[in-house]
């Protein structure tokens, strides 16, 4: 079956501008992540959600990061007035439900680059 | 608070030779711990996961890993490395429980490389 999609694979962007991620989780998992993975660095946690809503947003690093997940499946990063720090790869993982006896299953990520 | 650390950003073996990488955890509740492979331009791919159960865990790819409380250690090992093999690999850790439930920490990776 399908595995976790990203899209796009790839953005480049200007300092300032806003940017949206979009991660397709595997079809029934209910649970969703974000990590940032910077460059020489582990990913690190973002956000996750049980279902529609967000369970925990603790490692959004400021207010310029919002994420949604509206109809429980799809869930969308949101980045404001983005700056050179954030390029990064960004991944989504999803799993079955929450908890550690359920397999995350990461995404390829998305290269975001801000210039 | 959870972290881990991984001795070694790049360790490099020949063929055939023993795979050792090393993870060390730091948690104020009893872990659960994840090896996981990132091959290039592909997702995270889990290896294998302690969860409590057996010390010594066998994970996909003929790896394993050993989890050591006495030495807050989850090495992770290979007998005999393929070309195959050569990618980074990343420790996490985990809890079960209150408001990091499913939260994976992870560590700074360690690339490997196989020399033929």
């Amino acid at each position: 079956g399908a595995g976790v999609s990203q899209t796009p694979s790839n953005k480049v962007t200007e300092k300032g501008k806003y940017v949206e991620l979009r991660c397709d989780p595997i079809s029934g998992h209910t649970a969703l992540y974000w990590y940032r993975q910077s460059l020489g660095q582990g990913p690190e946690f973002l956000i996750y959600f049980q279902g529609t809503g967000a369970a925990d947003d603790s490692g959004l690093p400021n207010d310029r990061f919002f994420a949604v997940r509206p109809e429980g499946s799809v869930s969308t990063l949101k980045i404001q007035r983005t700056e050179r720090g954030d390029s990064a790869v960004y991944l989504c993982a999803s799993s079955l439900r929450l908890g550690v006896n359920n397999e995350q299953f990461f995404g390829p990520g998305t290269r975001l680059t801000v210039l | 608070a959870q972290s881990v650390t991984q001795l070694g950003s790049h360790v490099s073996v020949s063929e055939g030779a023993l795979v050792l990488l090393r993870c060390n955890y730091s948690s104020s509740v009893p872990p659960y711990l994840f090896w996981y492979v990132q091959y290039p331009n592909q997702g995270l791919q889990l290896l294998l996961k302690y969860t409590s159960a057996a010390t010594l865990v066998k994970g996909i790819n003929g790896f394993e890993a050993e989890f050591k409380k006495s030495e807050t250690s989850f090495h992770l090992t290979k007998p005999s490395a393929h070309m195959s093999d050569a990618a980074e690999y990343f420790c996490a850790v985990s809890d079960d429980r209150g408001s990091t439930l499913g939260r994976l920490y992870f560590g700074r990776g360690t690339q490997l490389t196989v020399w033929p």
